[in-house]
């Protein structure tokens, strides 16, 4: 059975950072891309930044560019985004995701999230 | 980056109904589509991709539909566990997604 947990979030003043990290078991894990999909509250979702199997490779949504950093460890099973500069406009649940490509790529397995909350 | 744009954001419908969603693409996309329903705390779940191919564990009376620009996500008969948000995606160039804004389902 797939699983994804992730963990990390928490209060941080704006400017601030965490690392959030997301532990993978059930699936050979570095064949598998992996996304971070987040929440704001009561709002839709939103892809945030994704990373290949490999871990070569990485892509971030304009919004996050340049803030943000997707890394994975495939001895660990375990996958992370730093989150830096952090903006109350980055209040959400942040999801990760495996990525499963076959032809067509879409999510299909997600954690149960962890929230990150950006105030003073 | 293509948009998607899904129609109603809010339904309201009854136990037994049959409700249909749509996801509109701002250009073709083919079949590179799936849907999700989520419910409140708790994480998306993957109900349909490619289009029209059900989820393993899905229930039979989720269907979707079409190709190119526009999409439907039907249910035949509405439970009481369906009102959940549903959204559309889709892959967009190299591992960036799009999602939808969201459908409510809610109970009339």
């Amino acid at each position: 059975e797939v699983q994804l947990v992730e963990s990390g979030g928490g209060l941080v003043q704006p400017g601030g950072s965490l690392r959030l990290s997301c532990a993978a078991s059930g699936f050979t894990f570095s064949s598998y891309a992996m996304s971070w999909v987040r929440q704001a509250p009561g709002k839709g979702l939103e892809w945030v930044s994704s990373i290949s199997g490999s871990g070569g490779t990485t892509y971030y949504a304009d919004s996050v560019k340049g803030r943000f950093t997707i890394s994975r460890d495939n001895s660990k099973n375990t996958v992370d985004v730093h989150v830096s500069s952090l903006r109350a406009v980055d209040t959400a649940v942040y999801y990760c995701a495996r990525v499963y490509c076959a032809g067509d790529c879409f999510l299909d397995n997600w954690g149960q999230g962890t929230l990150v909350t950006v105030s003073s | 980056d293509i948009q998607l744009t899904q129609s109603p954001s809010f339904l309201s419908a009854s136990v037994g109904d049959r409700v249909t969603i749509t996801c509109r693409a701002s250009q073709g996309i083919s079949s590179h589509l799936a849907w999700f329903q989520q419910k409140p705390g708790k994480a998306p779940k993957l109900l349909i991709y490619a289009a029209s191919t059900l989820q393993s564990g899905v229930p039979s009376r989720f269907s979707g539909s079409g190709s190119g620009t526009e999409f439907t996500l039907t249910i035949s008969s509405l439970q009481p566990e369906d009102f959940a948000t549903y959204y559309c995606q889709q892959l967009n160039r190299f591992l960036s997604f799009t999602f939808g804004q969201g459908t409510r389902l809610e109970i009339k």
